[in-house]
């Protein structure tokens, strides 16, 4: 599959475990924020967003948690299998950037079993 | 799935040709968008589009242009690859209503 990050960070699992990722966003003005998931040889896919009215929202096994003070957002994984292993983005949407969205370079989580 | 297909999935080519990736959706969206992906850059936009033949430059435009001359395609035109345009392009569409985008399998592009 294709490499999409050579040196990024790595947050390594163990299965079951919860895992929290983390995300340091550039802009205090913006607004909306998503989490992607990607795996290799693979497009990204969409996990979950938070408006930046809101510092917590829940899916299904996952948690985004946004705290605009610090300009930070966090995933949180609960129950990590092995298909949670990928490349985790986030991305910053706002007034600044034309209401387009900027992603962040990724965090590579692997889950060991 | 978002019914999105990227056209062609692999090329190698020699710098100096013309390239085009297409990409097709099948969803009537109005927002398409072209992204480049390199290890250390996260995605970067090149080009996007608001409709048909409407269309803006993104943060990595130089080298690239685009054309949409149906709601459905979007085809991103190098005119002359370099070896510096290797990489693996994503092509998104955005959700009706909503902030999101929907991605594209990737088209990954060598060039020689």
């Amino acid at each position: 599959g294709e490499s999409v990050g050579l040196h990024l960070p790595t947050l390594s699992v163990q299965e079951g475990d919860n895992s929290i990722i983390n995300c340091a966003y550039s802009n205090s003005a913006s607004d909306y924020f998503i989490w992607y998931k990607q795996e290799s040889g693979k497009g990204p896919q969409f996990i979950i967003d938070i408006r930046s009215n809101m510092d917590k929202r829940q899916g299904q096994r996952v948690t985004v948690l946004l705290n605009k003070t610090v300009k930070h957002l966090s995933l949180q994984i609960a129950a990590t299998q092995p298909g949670d292993s990928a490349v985790y983005f986030c991305a910053e949407s706002g007034r600044e950037y034309g209401n387009k969205l900027v992603f962040g370079a990724g965090t590579i989580l692997r889950v060991k079993s | 799935d978002a019914g999105i297909t990227q056209s062609p999935r692999h090329k190698v080519t020699e710098t100096g040709t013309p390239v085009t990736l297409r990409c097709h959706q099948t969803e009537n969206h109005r927002y398409m968008y072209w992204y480049r992906q390199d290890p250390g850059h996260g995605l970067r936009l090149i080009h996007y589009s608001y409709g048909v033949k409407d269309t803006d430059k993104g943060e990595v435009s130089d080298g690239y242009s685009v054309s949409r001359s149906k709601t459905e395609d979007f085809l991103l035109t190098l005119e002359s690859a370099t070896s510096s345009q290797t990489s693996v392009y994503f092509c998104a569409i955005r959700g009706a209503g909503t902030g999101e985008l929907f991605f594209g399998e990737g088209s990954r592009l060598t060039v020689l």
